[in-house]
């Protein structure tokens, strides 16, 4: 099992361009999360997916959009990047339903985007 | 103030000895507890949950008072291996997590 996977593992982006970030997870989890990382913030919600076809917002989803194409994949999207985008970005997946959160989370290699 | 805060460390510790990280938590609501340690530019994993009884794992204590509202961590006789930051998480809703506290074991 490849667990959870992310593609790219790096990016560089001008301001204003777009770009999709793919995850995948292989364990058959229902819920699937989107964080980021930035120096001494610790990593922060950004959008999450309770089950197939159910997305919401975290503590931070603003420039972002999501897509739970199915059971296995959950994509992020920044339409038009601007520098303080430039983190690490980390998909998750857990066999929390809902709101239930008392699971492991198993996080994918990340993906450091950097927008200039 | 933030909802999870940490000593960002760094702690330098010769191998052998006994470490301690404290956690603490602004949300008296929270549920769930767990530490989670990071390789440098790798991903966070699952080190242990934290039960409200104290609970260990080898030479990994974890401890939870919620009357305080802090969470700790105890590594007793440190190894090379055991260099990573340690992430605090707390959970009510949604997972929040510390900045985290690097240590380091020299040998």
């Amino acid at each position: 099992n490849a667990g959870v996977t992310q593609t790219p593992k790096f990016q560089v982006l001008k301001t204003g361009q777009s770009m999709t970030l793919q995850c995948a997870q292989d364990m058959n989890h229902n819920s699937m999360y989107w964080y980021r990382q930035d120096p001494g913030m610790g990593l922060r919600l950004i959008y999450y997916s309770a089950s197939e076809g159910t997305t919401d917002k975290g503590e931070v989803p603003n420039g972002y959009n999501v897509s739970r194409l199915n059971k296995r994949e959950f994509s992020l999207r920044l339409e038009s990047a601007a520098p303080s985008q430039t983190s690490v970005y980390f998909c998750a997946s857990s066999e929390a339903k809902g709101q239930e959160v008392y699971n492991e989370q198993f996080f994918g290699p990340g993906t450091r985007l950097t927008v200039l | 103030r933030k909802e999870v805060e940490q000593d960002p460390g760094p702690f330098n510790v010769p191998e052998g000895a006994t470490v301690a990280f404290n956690c603490t938590y602004s949300n008296s609501a929270s549920q769930s507890f767990f530490w989670y340690r990071q390789d440098c530019r790798k991903e966070p994993k699952l080190l242990m949950s934290v039960y409200s009884s104290g609970n260990e794992d080898g030479r990994f204590t974890a401890q939870l008072n919620r009357a305080s509202q802090y969470i700790s961590l105890l590594i007793r006789d440190s190894k090379l291996s055991d260099s990573a930051t340690y992430l605090c998480v707390v959970s009510k809703n949604d997972m929040r997590f510390g900045a985290g506290t690097r240590l380091t074991v020299k040998p």
